[in-house]
């Protein structure tokens, strides 16, 4: 049983389209960190959200951080090819530095 | 380039040899993660250490280990090596709080 789950596991949308990853657990989490995975590379790091409520924009992406400090969320508006990759959400417990990963999402974007 | 290098890139062994792996951390980050990555568990924790102690353990079997020596470089070791270790081994660095992973590009190890 993962501690956190992704869902969904797989999306393919068409360019311009708007989409949202989630990221839920039972589990509440100290810091929350959402990371994105190309083919043959490390994760490389989008967000890190620490507060309930707290809300990030990066561009097109905007985070969410759930109240209750257990689930989060991924939205990309107008999504572009440039964004096909495996996302990934990760959480801290408590004082601990070791992040626990979600399953990924697979995000296709088609021309 | 991310700073956090890993060597080899890829490596093929057989069955019950033993293969180390080989992280150096980006400059100034004290804290070193190894990760397994595979199809069927994703992203699985194995070890932390932090400016050569280790401070935390994950899912990692007795047959491997690791260690961060003085220059903080790290190793991990894994032995007597079975088909089911094949996968992506991960290391990361941190400064040491809630800031963030730096993520090497991995080793791809295989096992035949």
């Amino acid at each position: 049983t993962q501690l956190l789950e992704q869902s969904p596991q797989f999306l393919s949308i068409q360019e311009g389209e708007n989409l949202t990853v989630y990221c839920n657990s039972s589990s509440v989490f100290s810091s929350l960190q959402w990371y994105r995975q190309e083919p043959g590379e490390g994760p490389v790091l989008l967000v890190t959200v620490v507060t309930g409520g707290e809300v990030k924009k990066l561009k097109r992406l905007t985070f969410q951080f759930g109240d209750a400090r257990k689930d989060s969320s991924l939205h990309i508006t107008a999504a572009q090819p440039g964004d096909t990759g495996l996302y990934l959400c990760a959480g801290a417990r408590g004082s601990a530095r070791q992040l626990t990963f979600g399953s990924g999402t697979q995000l296709t974007v088609l021309p | 380039d991310s700073g956090v290098t890993q060597t080899p890139k890829h490596l093929i062994t057989a069955t019950g040899q033993r293969v180390t792996l080989r992280c150096s951390p980006r400059s100034g980050d004290l804290s070193v993660y190894w990760y397994q990555q595979s199809l069927d568990q994703g992203l699985q924790f194995l070890i932390h250490y932090y400016n050569g102690e280790e401070r935390a353990k994950g899912n990692i079997l007795e047959r491997f280990s690791a260690q961060q020596f003085p220059d903080l470089h790290s190793e991990l070791n894994l032995s007597s090596l079975e088909l089911g270790d094949s996968a992506l081994y991960f290391c990361a660095s941190s400064v040491g709080g809630f800031d963030g992973y730096t993520f090497g590009s991995g080793t791809r190890l295989t096992v035949v």
